[in-house]
């Protein structure tokens, strides 16, 4: 079964201080992983697609990494403004040969001065 | 640019009531998509259209009907609410193939 799981499901961090977000997932015919931002009461915002393992994208203090079997979403000196839930999705072929956005439950992030 | 628009954004339903939820978009995008999000569960596929006149099930479609009106517009049907269709609602719309999906601003849906 396709499945997306992110860890870990909640992180502090203080200003300036970097970490990484994970996404593992097991889809078969994965055609892209996306990385969205969402801010409370809000839906979620694009942030980056990725296609093939090995590749990276880097927005700011963002910078997200691909591998065969997970993606991860480095933080560099985060500030408050950063505090959101990431989501990751994944695109995989769906029975019937359409393709459907498959998303992990979220990391609920918060940034401390 | 209004890209996604959803309506409305707030409802209240006793449960048995009927509803539906109307999505727009306006980036002359094939696919829609219906999704709930429910607290820890991420967001979870409801439907799908991948053209005009095209549908096909999520991984949660029971209780929930969608018609693809036209290019533009993908609605979803409650026809008879229950507690556990409590949850936020949200539309989205992409390009075919493996292209990002941009999301509306969601409804936010409780059946009492």
């Amino acid at each position: 079964e396709d499945q997306v799981t992110q860890s870990p499901e909640a992180l502090r961090l203080q200003e300036g201080e970097s970490s990484s977000l994970n996404c593992s997932y097991t889809v078969s015919g994965l055609r892209g992983l996306f990385w969205y931002r969402q801010d409370p009461g809000k839906g979620p915002e694009f942030l980056f697609t990725l296609y093939s393992a090995g590749e990276e994208k880097e927005k700011e203090r963002l910078k997200a990494t691909l591998t065969k079997k997970e993606s991860f979403l480095h933080i560099t000196a985060p500030k408050p403004e950063d505090s959101a839930t990431y989501l990751c999705a994944v695109q995989a072929r769906f029975s019937g040969g359409y393709n459907k956005l498959i998303f992990g439950a979220g990391t609920r992030l918060a940034v401390h001065p | 640019n209004a890209g996604v628009t959803q309506t409305p954004k707030f409802q209240v339903l006793k449960t048995g009531q009927s509803m539906t939820l109307q999505c727009a978009q306006d980036m002359n995008h094939n696919s829609m998509y219906w999704y709930r999000q429910d607290p820890g569960m991420g967001l979870r596929l409801i439907y799908y259209s991948a053209s005009e006149g095209t549908t096909d099930k999520g991984e949660v479609p029971n209780g929930y009907n969608v018609s693809r009106l036209n290019k533009r517009e993908f609605s979803l049907r409650l026809e008879s609410a229950a507690p556990s269709q409590t949850s936020v609602y949200f539309c989205a719309s992409s390009e075919q193939g493996p292209k990002q999906a941009f999301f509306g601003q969601g409804t936010r849906l409780t059946v009492v």
